[in-house]
């Protein structure tokens, strides 16, 4: 089945520990995206990864890492989580570069106390 | 940056009614989608609809564009309590999709 899987569902750290939540997807996908939900903002898009090795700055990209070593996996690492980091991530793929649909993960709840 | 931006924020209606949500945006794009959301899960895709488009339609939905406005609508027609959830217009700007935008959403409640 086609899909981006997202790990974990939930997850609860505190201020300072490093996290990574993974994002793959089976669908040989160049585009891959991640974004954070707050009430009221919408999507906000935090990095954007073109191909293997290609990553760029979305919207809010300020206290987040990504990295696209393989074309399936695009990890996001917050080295230092803060309270304000807190919010629902989504991961998300596409064929190609020119704005094609997107196919979003099921989403990671983050709570940094 | 360009952002979409839904009207209304919040639509009540019964079942069997026709919703209308709006998304206006600022800068030119190639392309707009609208996406629905169930409670907090992952986006999913409805239709997308080119800048040299004017209407679409897919099942129930029907995509309108206006690119002298800047202006998307999106009909659901018949609506059902399946139907409820928030919708989410995206546009792609003028950089080819590389930095989606997204609206803050309109949250749309069918009742039976």
């Amino acid at each position: 089945e086609a899909q981006v899987t997202q790990n974990p569902r939930y997850l609860i750290t505190v201020t300072g520990k490093k996290l990574t939540v993974t994002c793959s997807q089976n669908m040989n996908h160049e585009y891959m995206s991640w974004y954070r939900q707050d009430p009221g903002l919408g999507l906000r898009q935090i990095y954007y990864s073109m191909n293997v090795e290609v990553t760029d700055k979305g919207d809010v990209p300020e206290g987040y890492k990504v990295s696209r070593k393989e074309k399936r996996n695009f990890p996001l690492i917050l080295e230092s989580p803060s309270p304000n980091q807190t919010s629902l991530y989504f991961c998300a793929s596409s064929f190609g570069r020119w704005a094609e649909k997107l196919f979003f993960g099921s989403g990671t709840q983050l709570s940094v106390l | 940056s360009q952002q979409g931006e839904e009207d209304p924020q919040a639509l009540s209606i019964q079942e069997g009614e026709n919703a209308t949500m709006n998304c206006s945006y600022k800068t030119s794009i190639n392309n707009l989608q609208w996406y629905r959301q169930n409670s907090g899960r992952g986006l999913v895709h409805l239709i997308l609809i080119r800048s040299n488009e004017r209407e679409k339609h897919s099942g129930r939905l029907r995509v309108t564009l206006d690119t002298s406005k800047k202006s998307s609508s999106l009909l659901i027609t018949a609506s059902r309590a399946a139907d409820t959830a928030s919708y989410f217009c995206a546009t792609d700007g003028d950089n080819y999709g590389q930095n989606f935008v997204f609206g803050p959403g309109t949250r749309l409640s069918v009742l039976p």
